[in-house]
C-alpha cells in the first residue's frame, strides 16, 4: 500500500528567507508525486508534479520540488517565502501501475506560516 | 473559467436524513472522485469514476453511494447519514482515460456535520 508522511505538522520561516517542506513517500512500485497547496476555505490547488525525467520539480507560485528516489523524499521548496505563501500544503503520491483507480494518497498536511 | 463547483458548500443536517452533495466540472474530464478530509488524516478517497456509468469504490466507500450519468456531474450521496460522516468533502476531476499522468482539478469543499 502507499502513504505518504509530512513530519511536521508546522513550518514558520520569515519572509524572504528559504523555505522546505518535507515530504517522504512509500510505494510498492514507482511514484507519480504532486503539491498541493490549500488556503482558507478554499479548495485544493496543484503546484507541481514528478512523473518521470528531472528530479528537480518548477511549479507555480516559484515553487520547486526535488525527487530523491534513494531517500524517498520529494520536498517541497522556495527560494524566498511571501507572507502570502502561509496556507497548508499537502503532499500526495500515486502509483504509476494504477491507472484505473488513480487514487491519490496525501500526507496529513503541513502548515506553512510565514511572518512578516 | 476551468472548474469543478460543489453545492452546498456548507450543510447542517440529523442523523438518517438522506443528503445528496452535487459536483460538477465544465473541463469535460473524464475522470471524477470524492474524497473526505478528516484532521490529522489527510484526504481519503470515497469512490471514483473513470467515465460515464464507470463507478468504483475508493478507501472509505461504506456510507455513500454515487453515480455518473452525465459526463460533467458526480453527485455523492448520503442514505442514512451519521455523525461519523462530519467531515470535509472534494469533488475532484481530471482528464484522461487510463494511465493518466494529469493533476486532479479539486472543487471548493462541503463542510458537513450531521449532528
Amino acid at each position: 500500500a502507499q502513504s505518504v508522511a509530512q513530519p511536521e505538522d508546522q513550518v514558520n520561516v520569515a519572509e524572504g528567507n528559504p523555505l522546505t517542506v518535507k515530504c517522504t513517500y512509500s510505494v510498492s512500485g514507482n511514484p507519480y508525486l504532486f503539491w498541493y497547496v490549500q488556503y482558507p476555505n478554499r479548495g485544493l490547488q496543484f503546484l507541481l508534479k514528478y512523473i518521470t525525467g528531472d528530479n528537480l520539480v518548477k511549479g507555480s507560485y516559484g515553487f520547486e520540488a526535488e525527487f530523491n528516489k534513494s531517500q524517498t523524499s520529494f520536498h517541497l521548496k522556495k527560494p524566498s517565502a511571501l507572507v502570502s505563501d502561509s496556507a497548508l500544503y499537502f503532499c500526495a503520491v500515486r502509483e504509476t501501475w494504477d491507472t484505473g483507480r488513480r487514487a491519490l494518497t496525501f500526507g496529513s498536511g503541513t502548515r506553512l506560516q510565514v511572518q512578516p | 473559467e476551468a472548474q469543478v463547483t460543489q453545492n452546498p458548500r456548507y450543510l447542517i443536517t440529523v442523523t438518517g436524513k438522506k443528503l445528496t452533495v452535487t459536483c460538477s466540472q465544465n473541463m469535460n474530464h473524464e475522470y471524477m472522485s470524492w474524497y473526505r478530509q478528516d484532521p490529522g488524516l489527510g484526504l481519503r478517497q470515497i469512490y471514483y469514476s473513470m467515465n460515464v456509468e464507470v463507478t468504483d469504490k475508493g478507501d472509505v466507500p461504506e456510507g455513500y453511494k454515487v453515480s455518473r450519468k452525465e459526463k460533467r456531474n458526480f453527485p455523492l450521496i448520503l442514505e442514512s447519514p451519521s455523525p461519523n460522516q462530519t467531515s470535509l468533502y472534494f469533488c475532484a476531476s481530471s482528464f484522461g482515460g487510463q494511465g493518466s499522468t494529469y493533476e486532479q482539478y479539486f472543487g471548493p469543499g462541503t463542510r458537513l456535520t450531521v449532528t
